[in-house]
């Protein structure tokens, strides 16, 4: 079974600021781990994953996440928030599993951008 | 490349009507395509998974004669809505995972559909 967790289901920064966006994960077997940004009214777009190799993950639009296995956790950063990060925000974390990759999703973070 | 389109992106009904949801991948053949529900301020919830040729598989909870799917092909599924009612009013969005591209770490990717709201009146 997995499960992901959110801490704080909004966040706000100023522009320019640091973003933390904060996710915890349960998995009986190797996880592979997602974040996905929403827009209103639009589907999810893949931000960066996670699957093997390196632990530091780059993603798109300046985002990286760091997995740490210890911390069970894949939080998400970004050292400068511009007023276009304003948005949901999505963890999910899959398994190699008979079911096909099927995801699990948080509950979603949504990020606000302060002048 | 790997693009998934919905169609259509809205749909208004009344109760009682059925409404039918399309997802299409574009670009490459989709061996398996997931339909998920994502109320007002929530997650994604999973609600099937759908393979080309196959009946579908139906996660705890959801109503495989109310919400029925169809994969006919390997760039089409569809959702349809029987007897619509007004607590189905969600946001639903398909996803399709592309054919043979599993790459070094055994994973396919998932692409989203840009999602379909529903109101049903």
């Amino acid at each position: 079974a997995q499960s992901v967790t959110q801490l704080g289901s909004h966040v706000s920064v100023s522009e320019g600021a640091l973003v933390l966006l904060r996710c915890n994960y349960s998995s009986s077997v190797p996880p592979y781990l997602f974040w996905y940004v929403q827009y209103p009214n639009q589907g999810l777009q893949l931000l960066l994953k996670y699957t093997t190799g390196a632990t530091l993950v780059k993603g798109i639009n300046g985002f990286e996440a760091e997995f740490k296995k210890s911390e069970t956790s894949f939080h998400l950063t970004k050292p400068s928030a511009h007023m276009s990060d304003a948005a949901e925000y999505f963890c999910a974390v899959s398994g190699v599993t008979g079911g096909g990759n099927k995801l699990t999703f948080g509950t979603g973070t949504q990020l606000k951008v302060e002048l | 490349g790997a693009v998934v389109s919905q169609h259509p992106s809205r749909v208004i009904c009344k109760s009682g009507t059925s409404v039918k949801i399309e997802c299409r991948s574009l670009d490459f053949q989709a061996t398996t395509m997931f339909w998920y529900r994502q109320f007002p301020k929530q997650s994604l919830m999973l609600m099937a998974t759908s393979n080309e040729g196959s009946k579908a598989t139906y996660e705890q909870g959801v109503e495989k004669d109310k919400f029925l799917i169809n994969h006919a092909s390997l760039t089409l599924s569809t959702l349809t809505v029987t007897s619509a009612h007004p607590e189905d009013s969600s946001f639903y969005i398909c996803s399709a995972i592309t054919r043979g591209l599993s790459g070094t770490s055994g994973y396919n990717e998932q692409f989203f559909g840009p999602g379909t709201r529903l109101t049903v009146l």
